[in-house]
């Protein structure tokens, strides 16, 4: 099965808003309220930022918010911060079959 | 507080073997699903496996079935990924990652990572 679809990159401006993509299909995204997503910084371990598509764990400033639509998922990040700039992964629950599947990957650049 | 501290990494030959092993700590091992997930150079995150609490419900990928093997030791507190017929695109740095606990139904809610360990695979 193909990896989910995100943006290869997207930018904003600090304060700004931004809205990150993540399309599947109606066997992972569109079937399932399993999505979550993942924040990179280069060099590191990736960190849990949202689950259960729009659910935050604790510690994670509210100003990451997930939403769903279809087969589309969303992670939106409000009021832009420098330190926010870094690779950006949606994540799905597949069946039992397939199982798990990551998006290629998004790299959000703060100007 | 929770650690994950992978270990076994290293320059293997194509078609050779390796053994990946992840120190856990901070938490009932026990308690919990865990996941092994890679990333190649400059790429994306790419799931591997899955094994449950007990370690009696097991899951692979398509690009690993049949060439890779997880277990568990819960008395050591230990989760490891056994690794044969190794291939240049195996060659990759391999997280193990736990499950958020009671979501071992989708274990895509990977709420601690360890740092990971580097697998090259090379002639």
């Amino acid at each position: 099965q193909s990896a989910l679809t995100q943006p290869a990159s997207v930018s904003g401006s600090p304060g700004q808003s931004i809205t990150i993509s993540c399309t599947g299909t109606s066997s992972d995204v569109g079937n399932y309220y399993y999505v979550s997503w993942y924040q990179q910084h280069p060099g590191k371990a990736p960190k849990f930022m949202i689950y259960d598509v729009s659910k935050r764990p604790s510690g994670v400033s509210n100003r990451f918010s997930g939403s769903k639509s279809g087969n589309t998922a969303s992670l939106t990040i409000s009021g832009l911060q420098p330190e926010d700039e870094a690779d950006y992964y949606c994540c799905s629950y597949a069946g039992s079959t397939t199982y798990v599947i990551f998006g290629g990957g998004t790299k959000l650049t703060v100007l | 507080q929770v650690q994950l501290v992978e270990s076994g990494g290293g320059l293997v030959k194509p078609g050779g073997s390796l053994r990946l092993s992840c120190a856990a700590s901070g938490f009932t091992f026990s308690d919990y699903y865990m996941s092994w997930i890679r990333q190649a150079p400059g790429k994306g995150l790419e799931w591997v496996s899955y094994i449950s609490s007990s370690g009696n419900t097991i899951y692979y990928g398509d690009s690993v079935k049949g060439r890779f093997t997880i277990s568990r030791d819960n008395a050591k507190n230990s989760l490891y990924l056994q690794m044969n017929s190794l291939r240049a695109e195996d060659t990759a740095v391999y997280y193990c990652a736990r499950v958020l606990w009671g979501r071992g139904y989708s274990g895509s809610e990977l709420d601690y990572w360890g740092q990971g360990t580097l697998v090259t695979v090379s002639s």
